[in-house]
């Protein structure tokens, strides 16, 4: 099946405890994303991949990096978490980085930073 | 469930009835549209897009209606059911034809009424 996987799905930690929330895509995509959702926000652009090892800022990149060593992964790291990454966090991917492709999304990460 | 759909707009429908969802966006050069839904615990799933070239496209069940002149996007659903309660969101992209960034609406829950 053709498919976006997050994991963990949900993560509670505490400030300044690196961590990571991996992503996987088994469809051979060479862009991907990381979104963040917020209450009465929308979804939020952190980072993105148009491919391997091309990795690029989206709106709201601070406090977080990525890497592209493979196609199929994107991890999300947050090297030092605060309060205000709690969040729900959203991979997608796409073909290629074309504004007509289809984006599928992951399930989601539901991270608590105390 | 997730907690993103706290304080959002909601549209209450009976089962059958047809559904219209509207989205406000914010660009003028904008060129190409989508509706998500977003069922609680989900990630946002496409539903159907729509380029600046056109007024109207229509999928399964589902209608989306451009109106550029006044900066407005609505999605129609016939005769609603009970699958389709969800959170929708529209998406533009601002940037034009071979860009990749998108602007995500805060959305709109959907509840259908046996």
């Amino acid at each position: 099946e053709a498919q976006v996987t997050q994991n963990p799905r949900y993560l509670i930690t505490v400030t300044g405890k690196k961590l990571t929330v991996t992503c996987s895509q088994n469809m051979n995509h060479e862009y991907m994303s990381w979104y963040r959702q917020d209450p009465g926000l929308g979804l939020r652009q952190i980072y993105y991949s148009m491919n391997v090892e091309v990795t690029d800022k989206g709106d709201v990149p601070e406090g977080y990096k990525v890497s592209r060593k493979e196609k199929r992964n994107f991890p999300l790291i947050l090297e030092s978490p605060s309060p205000n990454q709690t969040s729900l966090y959203f991979c997608a991917s796409s073909l290629q980085a074309a504004s007509t492709d289809t984006q599928y999304f992951g399930p989601g990460t539901r991270l608590t930073v105390l | 469930g997730e907690s993103v759909g706290l304080h959002l707009p909601t549209l209450s429908v009976q089962e059958g009835d047809n559904s219209i969802i509207n989205c406000a966006y914010s660009n003028s050069a904008s060129d190409y549209f989508i509706w998500y839904k977003q069922e609680s615990g989900k990630g946002p799933q496409f539903i159907i897009d729509i380029r600046s070239n056109m007024d109207k496209r229509q999928g399964q069940r589902v209608t989306v209606l451009l109106n550029k002149t006044v900066k407005h996007l609505s999605l129609q659903i016939a005769a609603t059911q009970p699958g389709d309660s969800a959170v929708y969101f529209c998406a533009e992209n601002p940037g034009g034809p071979g860009t990749y960034k998108y602007i995500f609406g805060t959305g709109t829950r959907l509840k259908v009424l046996a």
